[in-house]
Formats: structure tokens, sequence, C-alpha cells
């Protein structure tokens, strides 16, 4: 079953505590996003890769961390510098950058307690 | 640097009769340009794209766009909407080696 997958679904994190979220994808795809989804402020980039080894910083990157070790897997690191982290965290994946469609997980939400 | 702009926020159709999601974006070289529609606490799911070619695109679920070069538009229409419609969508803009940009979604609520 080819697809992206996110986890986990809910996410709940403590004040000073640096959390993971998972993306993994099984499309043999280069190219793999993390997008913030807030209410009224549609999809922010936070990091991308184009390939293994390789990413940049969106529009948004200031207390998140990311690696690319495997092609198949980006994790993002939420950490304490992120003062505001309660979103929804969306992971994509294309072929490669430009003008291909991405591909989306079910996404993460995560909620500062 | 490239951009998309949804200018409404919602839009509200009646069950049956035609819609309209507008989308215009601002990019420089040639735009790809996509639809995607998001259900409650979901990622994002692709509709169509444009890319090269005939100005209207058909897509998913009955859904097409079509692409205005001078007005540098590319709005989402069905031509019969149904309750199941109602979701969030987002218009979407690339070009040649970029990453995508997204516009701030419309709301569509389809009342029976």
């Amino acid at each position: 079953d080819g697809g992206i997958t996110q986890s986990p679904k809910y996410l709940f994190r403590k004040e000073g505590q640096n959390v993971t979220l998972s993306c993994e994808q099984n499309l043999n795809h280069d190219a793999m996003y993390w997008y913030r989804q807030d209410p009224g402020q549609g999809l922010r980039l936070i990091y991308y890769s184009q390939i293994v080894n390789d990413f940049q910083k969106g529009d948004i990157a200031e207390g998140y961390s990311v690696s690319r070790e495997k092609k198949e897997s980006f994790p993002l690191t939420v950490t304490s510098a992120q003062k505001n982290p309660t979103a929804f965290y969306l992971c994509a994946s294309s072929l490669r950058t430009g003008g291909l469609e991405a591909f989306f997980g079910q996404g993460t939400r995560l909620t500062v307690v | 640097a490239q951009s998309v702009a949804q200018p409404e926020d919602q839009v509200n159709v009646a069950e049956g009769n035609p819609l309209t999601v507008k989308c215009t974006y601002s990019v420089s070289g040639n735009p790809y340009l996509f639809w995607y529609v998001q259900y409650p606490n979901r990622g994002l799911q692709f509709l169509l794209k444009y890319i090269t070619g005939d100005n209207l695109v058909k897509g998913s679920y009955g859904f097409e766009a079509e692409f205005n070069k001078s007005q540098t538009s590319f709005h989402l229409k069905k031509p019969s909407a149904l309750v199941s419609d109602s979701a969030l969508y987002f218009c979407a803009v690339g070009s040649s080696g970029d990453k995508l940009t997204f516009g701030t979604g419309t709301r569509l609520a389809v009342r029976p």
C-alpha cells in the first residue's frame, strides 16, 4: 500500500520539551516537505528536502529542525525554542520539486499542555 | 517570489447550483497550478493541476479549473455542487525547480 505516513496522529508536549514527528513515504519520491497549518493562515512551509542529506529552510523554520538520512524518512523535531508549537503539521512528498503534485500525509496535531 | 491569493474565506452555495472558488497567482516564468481539498483533521488531497496545454483542466469529483494567463487566475469550478463537496480548498502555485506555495484556503459550504 503506497503512500505517505505520519505518526503519531495526536501528540501532546509539555513546555520546554522537544518532540519529533515522524514522516515516512514509500513512493520513491526525492522531495519531501513539512508544513504547519493554523486556522486562517493556510499552509506555511517549515523545511523541505530535495534529496537525501540535503534540506533547506522554508518560511517559518525557527524553532524546528529536520534530518534526511534516508530517502523514505523526513522527521521533524519541534524544539523548546518554538514558542507557539500548537498546530496541525502536514508532511508531503513529490517526485521532485518544480511542477509536480505533492502527496500529503494525514497530519499530526500537536498540542502543548 | 511567488504567491497565491484566495480572496474569499468562505463560499456558500446551494446544492445543485454551480460553484466557483477563486484563485489568483504571481510567479516568475511559467506557472504550475494546483487545487487541493482538505476534509476535517485530514491531509490534503490532490484535485487537479495545470502545467501546460488546454486552459480548461478537468479533475477529480467533477471539478474543473480554468487557467487565465492575462488575469493570472486559476478558478475552481463545478457545474452542480453536492453537500459532500463541503470542505476546505487550497490553491497552490509552483514554477520549474521550485517548491509549491499555497494560498490561505477557502471554505466551501454547500447547503442542502
